[in-house]
This record gives structure tokens, sequence and C-alpha cells, in this order.
């Protein structure tokens, strides 16, 4: 959805970096998520945010840290990456409004070496 | 805790035969409930929710799913396949009666209709 657009769509680090992935998004929704996809684990839910001071931890949350910096930007920042933090990650926001559907972005491939 | 589970990695079925993807849910209180389709390399896109009433829920693309809340499962149906449909399918949940909780997903099936 070109609603929501996540940078870069790409990534290739090395172990040890630090490393943002960023989410915009211009449908004007409070909640955002970051989920990471993993082939035969399905997504999993790293970290969400109802409103720019609300951040909470999803199920996978170690390793990695947000920021909230407005309504329309939520940044995901892996401190010091590690191989299995290579994955497909995903930003979505919500309309609660719209019986809680989440809009997704195209995703971004990062490999750590 | 709220959990969904996915049985199958894989469904396969012919063009034109229905399909069935399965999905069941466990939480304390009331489920909202929902499907998601991945094409390759998109993200996933909303197709349909269970939040109350009917049991039958139809949504996007002909798909349709029902709500069996003694099974507690949510599977997703279609009366003909089509080999556009071949992609990644997700079942979420999320426990109506908790109120700040996200979204969750299942592992996801690989839809595969051939020809």
């Amino acid at each position: 959805d070109a609603d929501v657009t996540q940078t870069p769509r790409n990534r290739i680090t090395k172990t040890g970096k630090r490393i943002m992935l960023e989410c915009s998004q211009t449908k004007g929704h409070d909640r955002m998520y970051w989920y990471r996809q993993d082939p035969g684990l399905g997504l999993r839910l790293i970290y969400y945010s109802f409103d720019v001071k609300d951040i909470n931890k999803g199920e996978i949350s170690d390793g990695y840290s947000v920021s909230r910096q407005a309504q329309a930007k939520f940044s995901l920042s892996l401190e010091s990456a590690i191989p299995n933090q290579t994955a497909l990650y995903f930003c979505a926001t919500q309309d609660i409004r719209d019986s809680e559907k989440l809009f997704f972005g195209s995703g971004t491939q990062l490999s750590v070496l | 805790a709220q959990s969904v589970a996915q049985p199958e990695d894989q469904v396969n079925v012919a063009e034109g035969n229905p399909l069935t993807v399965k999905c069941t849910y466990s939480v304390s209180g009331n489920p909202y409930l929902f499907w998601y389709v991945q094409y390759p390399n998109r993200g996933l896109q909303f197709l349909l929710k269970y939040i109350t009433g009917d049991n039958l829920v139809k949504g996007s693309y002909g798909f349709e799913a029902e709500f069996n809340k003694s099974q507690t499962s949510f599977h997703l149906k279609k009366p003909s396949a089509l080999v556009s449909d071949s992609a990644l399918y997700f079942c979420a949940v999320r426990d109506a009666n908790q109120a700040g909780t996200a979204l969750i997903f299942g592992k996801g099936t690989t839809l595969s209709v051939s020809s």
C-alpha cells in the first residue's frame, strides 16, 4: 500500500552494525506496528504504538528498539545486528474506525552477514 | 494469552474446485478474527474479518469465512478457486476483551491453485 512507505526496501549489513528501518504513513492512523516475517514462522510482532506517547513490546522485542517521532513516523532500530535478525520486516498502520483493519507497507528485506 | 494456529503449511487445489484454508484460535475473551493475503513481493492485504454478528462473513475476491465458536475455528473458504488465488494466507486474532493488545498472526498457509 503506497500510503505506508518503508525504507530501505533492501539492506545488507554486517554483524554488530547499527541499523534503522524507517516507516512513514499518510493515512492519519494513530496506531503503528512492526512485524518480522520468517519462512515457516509467519509474522511475529516486534513493537507497536497506539499513539506518539505510547510504545509497547511485542512477542520478540529483544534486540530491537523503536522510536515514534510523530504520528506519521515509526522507526525500528537494531542496535547491534546479528545474523538471526535476517528477515523481512513489515510496518503496518491500523484504522480503529474500520474494524481495526491493518494496512501494510511493502516490507524491508534485511540481511545480516 | 492469545494464539492462532494454521495446521496446514500448504493447500493444493485444482482450479474450479472449492478451497478451504484452516485456522483455529485461542483467546480468553471474545475474538476478533481476520484473514490477510500476501502475494509475492508484496505486503499483506486485508481479506475479511469477524467482529460480531453472522458467523459467515464475506470478503474480497469471493472469499468467505465461517466463525465456529464451539470449535474455536475460522476457516477461509471459496466455492471455486482461481489460479490467481495462489498466495500466502494468514489468519490473525485479537482478544476483544483485552484492551491495548495487538493482532497476532498464524504461521501462514501457502495456497497453490493448479490449472
